[in-house]
């Protein structure tokens, strides 16, 4: 049973460029969340979607960063026109939803962002 | 803003001790708290968890502790390894909030052999 999957696991882009990062939950979640990480932090909620539809972006930064979770295919974290300040690493995670007691989520391994 | 931190940024602790990660948040509408575990270049990893109308949970060497009254959560790891090396992290979900994590700034556990 593969875990989340994320890709690339390393991402190198000029300032101006964009990023597009990838995630696949594990197999039977729809609920998929993406956090950012600084360097000796901790990580930091963004956005939490559904298959279609965004619950949560109150993490979101306003402009350049968008997310998506179609009905067909993995999530995407797009970042347009990066900066130096975006370069951190992203992570995502996935659950089933809530069961009752858990809201355990289940984290992939990361895309580190670098921006030149 | 952030509402969950740790006390300890660094424990070094000899494989066989006892280990005591410590954690408080200031938010008491918090629900549900969870422990993860960080090592270098990887996603975080589940550790434990446990609702706000518990006080104890136990796991396989772990113990988690909940006291609601000053708003601290601990982590016990048993007869601690050289493989339980890494960044913990505890996080929360508010009541009534969406299921996003806040998550604490982390702890590093180093364990000499």
């Amino acid at each position: 049973n593969a875990g989340v999957m994320q890709n690339p696991r390393h991402l190198v882009r000029r300032r101006g460029q964009e990023a597009r990062l990838r995630c696949s939950p594990m197999k039977g979640h729809s609920h998929v969340y993406w956090y950012r990480q600084l360097p000796e932090e901790g990580l930091k909620f963004m956005v939490y979607l559904q298959k279609e539809n965004i619950i949560d972006e109150s993490g979101m930064p306003k402009e350049r960063f968008s997310a998506e979770f179609p009905k067909e295919g993995p999530s995407i974290l797009r970042i347009q026109q990066v900066v130096r300040g975006d370069s951190a690493a992203y992570f995502c995670a996935s659950s089933p939803g809530y069961s009752g007691y858990s809201y355990e989520q289940y984290f992939g391994p990361g895309t580190r962002l670098t921006v030149t | 803003g952030e509402s969950v931190g740790l006390h300890l940024p660094t424990l070094s602790v000899q494989e066989g001790d006892n280990s005591i990660i410590n954690c408080a948040y200031s938010n008491s509408a918090s629900d549900y708290f969870i422990w993860y575990k960080q090592e270098s270049g990887k996603g975080p990893q589940f550790i434990i968890d446990i609702r706000s109308n518990m006080d104890k949970r136990q796991g396989q060497r772990v113990t988690v502790l909940l006291n609601k009254t000053v708003k601290h959560l601990s982590l016990q790891i048993a007869a601690t390894q050289p493989g339980d090396s890494a960044v913990y992290f505890c996080a929360e979900i508010l009541q009534g909030g969406s299921e996003k994590l806040v998550f604490g700034k982390g702890m590093k556990l180093t364990v000499n052999p």
